[in-house]
């Protein structure tokens, strides 16, 4: 079974802070997305790391996939109270063994930007 | 594109009825469906992943007498939730992957079981 571990869980931050989450695991992904959650909501994808190494910037997001792409982390520069919400990290095993590209999702960071 | 529909986005039911939750993916073929639980605050658990004709397949833990998916069609995969408890309240989603671009979500249904 492959785990994600997310951390931190929980994150409560000034706007204009910055940020960092980590997902890290032992197994390797073939892929490694980065979504984000608003209540009564379904998660919107973010982005997609594909590449060991990688580095994604969307705006004041920047996404990294590590080396052996067993780790990612999320950084957010000047967060802004529109920033609040669910961030989850999803990685994805390759389609073989029957796994069907079964995404494992780590716990989740719930962050609250505060004006 | 690669929207998935679902629908109801919310329902409340007595205990001991039968909910069921539609996915309809409205531009594309949806060959492979997941589904999700999700409780307060926490991140998605998966369910169960159907395919497109044939029995899906749960995870450890998940009763599939009590969680029956059906996925007759490339554009339908439905959940339906047997004599639901009040334990059973939670939120469901729904996900389909597609291929070389990733996966796409529904929007949720918010079960409450009183």
């Amino acid at each position: 079974t492959q785990l994600l571990e997310q951390s931190p869980q929980f994150l409560s931050i000034q706007e204009g802070e910055n940020l960092t989450v980590y997902c890290n695991s032992s197994s390797v992904f073939s892929s490694l997305q980065w979504y984000r959650q608003e209540p009564g909501e379904g998660p919107v994808l973010l982005v997609t790391v594909v590449t060991g190494g990688e580095v994604k910037k969307l705006k004041r997001l920047t996404f990294q996939f590590g080396d052996a792409r067993k780790d990612s982390s999320l950084h957010i520069t000047a967060a802004q109270p529109g920033d609040t919400g669910l961030y989850l990290c999803a990685g994805a095993a390759g389609g073989s063994g029957g796994s069907n590209y079964k995404l494992t999702f780590g716990k989740g960071t719930l962050l609250t930007v505060n004006p | 594109g690669a929207v998935v529909s679902q629908h109801p986005s919310w329902v409340i039911c007595k205990s001991g009825t039968s909910v069921k939750i539609e996915c309809r993916s409205l531009d594309f073929q949806a060959t492979t469906m997941f589904w999700y639980r999700q409780f307060p605050k926490q991140s998605l658990m998966l369910m169960a992943t159907s395919n497109e004709g044939s029995k899906a397949t749960y995870e450890q833990g998940v009763e599939k007498d009590k969680f029956l998916i059906n996925h007759a069609s490339l554009t339908l995969s439905t959940l339906t939730v047997t004599s639901a408890h009040p334990e059973d309240s939670s939120f469901y989603i729904c996900s389909a992957r597609i291929q070389a671009r990733g996966y796409t979500f529904g929007s949720g249904t918010r079960l409450t079981v009183v």
